[in-house]
């Protein structure tokens, strides 16, 4: 399978513990994005990294939420010191970015129950 | 505030109706426009996307989608539905002067029953 993966699937964590996402985009992709999910809506951009490099984020991400993509490759997004109000869906997508090839692929999703 | 607006929260249809889903934004100036499907327990689906040129766009499985700039609107249509169409379908706006940011409609929830 050739599309975004993301891991884990589900994360069930106690509130006040740290927790870390990962994914790995389309092999030829040099643009990662992270969005939030919650139930009813539609996905939120959290941030975007071109190659290695955290270009954009949203006021959403927390001084709680870090990103990081250390090699231009696999990306992992970690909240510390969970709150409930984290709970929701997690999704990453990869692009190409090139003109006319704006399209955003997306992985499965990590879902996130903070208990 | 700027945003992207779904006309519908659910909609229920017989096999072989017509579909159109309503998609509103806000955002002045160039748009770059999608909408994608969410099958029940899959992943978000790239349907069609509008980047420019022809304002009447086709997609995959017979969906198609017409851009009125004077509107502000990207509404989603389909002639004929059928039961494997049953899924969230969410319309995007990635306005031009955003850099990477996508936008998305709230999504419509769309039954079609057999």
């Amino acid at each position: 399978d050739t599309g975004v993966s993301q891991n884990p699937r589900h994360k069930i964590t106690k509130r006040g513990q740290n927790v870390t996402f990962r994914c790995d985009p389309i092999s030829e992709h040099n643009r990662l994005y992270w969005y939030r999910q919650t139930l009813g809506q539609g996905p939120e951009f959290l941030t975007y990294f071109q190659n290695e490099a955290q270009l954009e984020k949203s006021r959403l991400l927390s001084d709680r939420f870090s990103a990081e993509r250390p090699k231009g490759s696999f990306s992992t997004l970690e909240i510390q010191r969970t709150e409930q109000g984290d709970s929701a869906m997690y999704l990453c997508a990869s692009s190409l970015g090139t003109p006319g090839q704006l399209e955003q692929y997306f992985g499965p999703g990590t879902r996130l129950t903070v208990t | 505030a700027q945003s992207v607006s779904q006309h519908n929260h659910h909609v229920i249809l017989s096999e072989a109706a017509s579909l159109e889903l309503g998609c509103n934004y806000s955002y002045g100036g160039t748009v770059n426009l999608f909408w994608y499907v969410q099958y029940p327990g899959q992943h978000l689906q790239l349907l069609l996307k509008y980047f420019s040129g022809d304002p009447l766009v086709k997609g995959i499985k017979g969906f198609e989608a017409e851009f009125i700039k004077s509107k502000f609107s990207f509404n989603l249509r389909k002639p004929s539905v059928q039961w494997s169409d049953t899924a969230e379908y969410f319309c995007a706006v990635n306005p031009d002067n955003y850099g990477q940011n996508f936008v998305f409609g709230p999504g419509t929830r769309l039954s079609v029953l057999p």
